[in-house]
């Protein structure tokens, strides 16, 4: 596609519940990130992922945060068990680039979630 | 750990003035500089890359510098304009990539 699309855009569940996040990023682009952003933050650092292989999750909260890229290509953030502090804006990006030939990154218009 | 910092938290401005915003990085080891712009309740828009062999880059009205061993990165915006009026976000490369909490810029006509 022409851009970063992620779905969905809002998604309002119940504490306890298990979510799933899509990210599609730009056709080509190997590197792949997932932030998360409250509100009046900037984006915190979740996982990046260069082709199918999680190159650093040192940013998942927790173990009940997963994401997967089975095809280096569509990703989606798994959050099990969801809890009210789970609750933000969940952003994805991609880039072009490797680690050692960097690029400029473009981002999604991000996932709303709120856990009641 | 990386740590960005983006001081001032808020700016509002007068139009037509020219600015300044101001991001600092506690490890010089990085790849890049960006800096982004987000409107309310929308993603973020990129506005300059800069890589750590550079010292600036301009796009418009906006200027971008990088002093990488001092950990020091300014964003400036010539003749503000109304539509100016967002947060900006800087983020350092260096492996993943880190973001400063931004500025929140409102430029009053």
């Amino acid at each position: 596609g022409a851009g970063v699309s992620q779905t969905p855009s809002n998604k309002v569940t119940e504490k306890g519940k298990y979510v799933e996040l899509r990210c599609d990023p730009i056709s080509g682009h190997t590197a792949l990130y997932w932030y998360r952003q409250s509100l009046g933050q900037g984006p915190e650092f979740l996982i990046y992922f260069q082709g199918t292989g999680a190159a650093d999750d040192s940013g998942l909260p927790n173990d009940r945060f997963f994401a997967v890229r089975p095809e280096g290509s569509v990703s989606t953030l798994k959050i099990q068990r969801t809890e009210r502090g789970d609750s933000a804006v969940y952003l994805c990006a991609s880039s072009l680039s490797s680690v050692s030939n960097t690029g400029e990154l473009f981002f999604g218009e991000g996932s709303r979630l709120t856990v009641l | 750990k990386q740590e960005v910092t983006q001081i001032p938290a808020a700016l509002s401005v007068p139009e037509g003035e020219n600015l300044v915003l101001n991001c600092s990085f506690t490890d010089s080891a990085i790849y890049n500089l960006q800096w982004f712009r987000q409107d309310p309740g929308k993603g973020l828009t990129s506005l300059l890359l800069i890589q750590s062999s550079q010292r600036e880059q301009t796009s418009g009205r906006l200027n971008a510098s990088l002093d990488k061993s001092s950990g020091r990165s300014t964003l400036y915006i010539a003749a503000s304009q109304p539509g100016d009026s967002a947060t900006y976000l800087c983020a350092v490369f260096g492996g993943d990539m880190r973001f400063g909490a931004g500025t929140r810029l409102t430029v009053k006509p």
